[in-house]
């Protein structure tokens, strides 16, 4: 049974590009939640979704958009990058609304 | 605004004795604790979770402890392994809304 998996490992763009990355949940998880994690951090939360509509969002600008598809997987797009930008994006799935959410390995942002 | 945070960013603990991590968090609304460890190269993986209408959730050499009046968790692993190396990061949540995650505390345990 494939845990979280997401796409691609490690990413290196421009400033001002636009960017997308992957996930699929957990077999038999319905919500994804997406975080994005600075160095000497910890992951604060960009938005989670579920039945393929965004329920919540954390305080993040709207050039962070996202995706649900009907198989659950999810993705994340990132608009008008800047360096600050740059971090290890995590993606969690969980069954329903449960607390206790999987992570995935992470995707390694770098913006130049 | 850091909700919640984790003071120390290492601790350093002998094979056998017992590690405490500590976490404090600032919103009263929190009901919902977790601790997840968090090896390199890994995503976070979740170890043990506490209600906020418990004081105490045990699982195997992990406890966790609350004190509401005092915003405060914490975690003990007793006896603490070297393979429990990692960083452990602290996250609370009020109502199922976003998660709330601390900078982390990375932990080492030496043999």
């Amino acid at each position: 049974d494939a845990g979280v998996t997401q796409s691609p490992t490690h990413l290196i763009k421009t400033r001002g590009q636009q960017v997308t990355l992957r996930c699929s949940p957990k077999s038999g998880h319905d919500t994804v939640s997406w975080y994005q994690q600075a160095l000497g951090q910890g992951p604060q939360f960009i938005f989670q979704y579920y039945e393929e509509e965004e329920r919540q969002r954390g305080n993040f600008p709207d050039r962070f958009s996202g995706h649900q598809f009907p198989n659950y997987s999810s993705e994340l797009n990132v608009n008008a990058l800047l360096l600050g930008d740059s971090a290890l994006y995590l993606c969690a799935s969980s069954p329903g609304y449960s607390y206790e959410q999987y992570f995935g390995p992470g995707t390694r942002l770098t913006v130049t | 605004d850091q909700q919640v945070k984790q003071n120390s960013p290492s601790l350093s603990v002998q094979e056998g004795r017992i590690s405490i991590l500590n976490c404090d968090y600032t919103n009263s609304m929190f009901d919902y604790f977790l601790w997840y460890k968090k090896y390199p190269a890994e995503g976070p993986t979740f170890l043990i979770s506490i209600s906020s209408i418990k004081d105490k959730n045990e699982d195997g050499r992990f406890t966790v402890f609350l004190n509401k009046s005092a915003k405060h968790l914490s975690l003990h692993i007793v006896p603490s392994q070297p393979g429990d190396s990692a960083v452990y990061f602290c996250a609370a949540s009020a109502n199922n809304n976003d998660m709330r995650f601390g900078a982390g505390t990375r932990l080492t345990v030496k043999p």
